[in-house]
């Protein structure tokens, strides 16, 4: 079994398109996270949804919306594409909501959604 | 702030040989620090990480780090490389706030290690 999956894998669009990319893990982790890989291969956190609260990084603009239906999903949304997001999204999980369960808690990672927008 | 340096890009090795990929990094609480790989078109997986006690951790595949307070470096390790060893590497860091609550994990820039057969 997966522990980490997202759907789709590969994903090509127009500009202005509306898209969405989900992720469940079956580990029973109570953190969920997206992170965008860019061409260079830079990782940076977007978002972390622990214990219902969502964790918005303010870089992120408002056109991405995560949403969690449950503790074992975390999708996300994107609005009105642009061509700099093209990337590779990553969903991850770990385990422990609080502050050193959480931070000591090594991330399973899903396999990765690449999404080209054209 | 918390940051992740790997100041090499790219680390080529012959397979057989010892290899070291460098990471240094910066926090302001207690370091909680880890080790990711990511092999072409994969999510990246754990390798090792340390939190309190040995300097010397263990991981998968053979890896080992060294965790060193005085130099806040995290170097990765292994004995003798394989060729099925190449792929990126990412080194990572977290720690607690004083609220008490864990910052978000922050990646290096991640390095290229080849080993060549």
């Amino acid at each position: 079994d997966t522990a980490v999956s997202q759907t789709p894998k590969y994903l090509v669009t127009q500009m202005g398109n509306d898209k969405s990319i989900k992720c469940e893990q079956n580990l029973g982790h109570d953190t969920m996270y997206w992170y965008k890989q860019d061409s260079k291969k830079f990782l940076k956190i977007m978002f972390s949804y622990n214990n219902k609260e969502l964790i918005i990084n303010e870089t992120v603009p408002n056109r991405f919306s995560p949403k969690s239906p449950d503790k074992a999903h975390l999708n996300l949304h994107i609005n009105s594409l642009e061509l700099g997001d093209s990337a590779v999204y990553f969903c991850a999980s770990s385990q422990g909501t609080g502050g050193y369960l959480l931070a000591t808690g090594e991330l399973f990672f899903g396999e990765g959604s690449r999404l080209t927008v054209l | 702030a918390q940051s992740v340096a790997q100041p090499e890009d790219q680390v080529n090795v012959a397979e057989g040989n010892p290899l070291t990929v460098k990471c240094t990094y910066s926090v302001s609480g207690n370091p909680y620090l880890f080790w990711y790989v990511q092999y072409p078109n994969r999510g990246l997986q754990f390798l090792l990480k340390y939190i309190t006690g040995d300097n010397l951790v263990k991981g998968s595949y053979g890896f080992e780090a060294e965790f060193n307070k005085s130099q806040t470096s995290f170097h990765l390790k292994k004995p003798s490389a394989l060729v099925s060893d190449s792929a990126l590497y990412f080194c990572a860091v977290r720690d607690i706030g004083s609220s008490g609550s864990a910052r978000q994990l922050t990646f290096g820039s991640g390095t290229q290690l080849t080993v060549l057969p």
